[in-house]
């Protein structure tokens, strides 16, 4: 059984860097056929992609994050991270990491989840 | 604003059927067999329900169906029952990012 677990900080001050780390078990990150994601969800609204990385180092991004967003991958510890730059208070959300199962090109769909974890930017 | 539009809020009776729709455009989900549907219980991660328009991933009960007609899909639930009271939200692949979501709708068990 795949288990994710985000872990950072939770407060984050303005202008800063955010930086969040995905632990995966129960399955290697080096594996194709799966994207390893980041998504986040703003207090009491819906769902917004952030982006994922397959594990031959390939990233795609939200076009709308993508000048401020990096996500990376340490194999060794099978860990994937994420860092948002020059956050605001409009990057308060909680973000999850997932897993990207995709059969085929261009398809794809979330079929496991972290628990999430809430980021606050505030000073 | 989302890229993918679903009503806020529907509601039904213990035992009856409901349809959450998913309306997007032929550069996403009318493009493409490919649109996803999760469920959100309050304070938990969003649950995989239907992947590839129809299809249930093990363990997720057959009460719960996907179709797409033209650029709409559709998620039912038949025979709801009150633990279905959640939000649900939509996905597809989208020709001008990998992943957009709908809006998300809160279904509640009356």
């Amino acid at each position: 059984q795949v288990q994710l677990q985000e872990s950072g900080p939770g407060l984050v001050k303005p202008s800063q860097t955010l930086s969040l780390t995905c632990t995966v078990s129960g399955g290697s990150i080096n594996t194709g056929g799966y994207y390893w994601s980041w998504i986040r969800q703003h207090p009491g609204k819906g769902l917004e992609w952030i982006g994922y990385m397959y594990y031959s180092g390939s990233t795609y991004y939200n076009p709308s994050l993508q000048s401020r967003v990096t996500i990376s991958m340490d194999t060794s510890k099978n860990q994937f991270s994420l860092k948002v730059n020059s956050v605001t208070a409009a990057d308060t959300a909680v973000y999850y990491c997932a897993r990207y199962l995709s059969r085929y090109e261009s398809s794809g769909s979330f079929d496991y989840w972290g628990q999430g974890t809430l980021v606050t930017v505030s000073s | 604003q989302s890229a993918l539009t679903q009503p806020a809020s529907v509601s039904g009776s213990p035992g009856q059927s409901i349809t959450i729709s998913c309306t997007g455009t032929s550069s996403d989900v009318g493009g493409y067999n490919y649109v996803s549907w999760y469920q959100q219980h309050p304070g938990k991660a969003p649950k995989l329900m239907i992947f590839e328009v129809t299809n249930r991933p093990s363990g997720v009960p057959d009460r719960f169906s996907g179709s797409k007609s033209g650029n709409t899909a559709s998620l039912t639930i038949s025979g709801l029952q009150a633990e279905d009271e959640a939000d649900y939200y939509c996905s597809s692949y989208s020709r001008s990012s990998p992943v957009v979501f709908g809006g998300g709708t809160k279904l509640t068990v009356l």
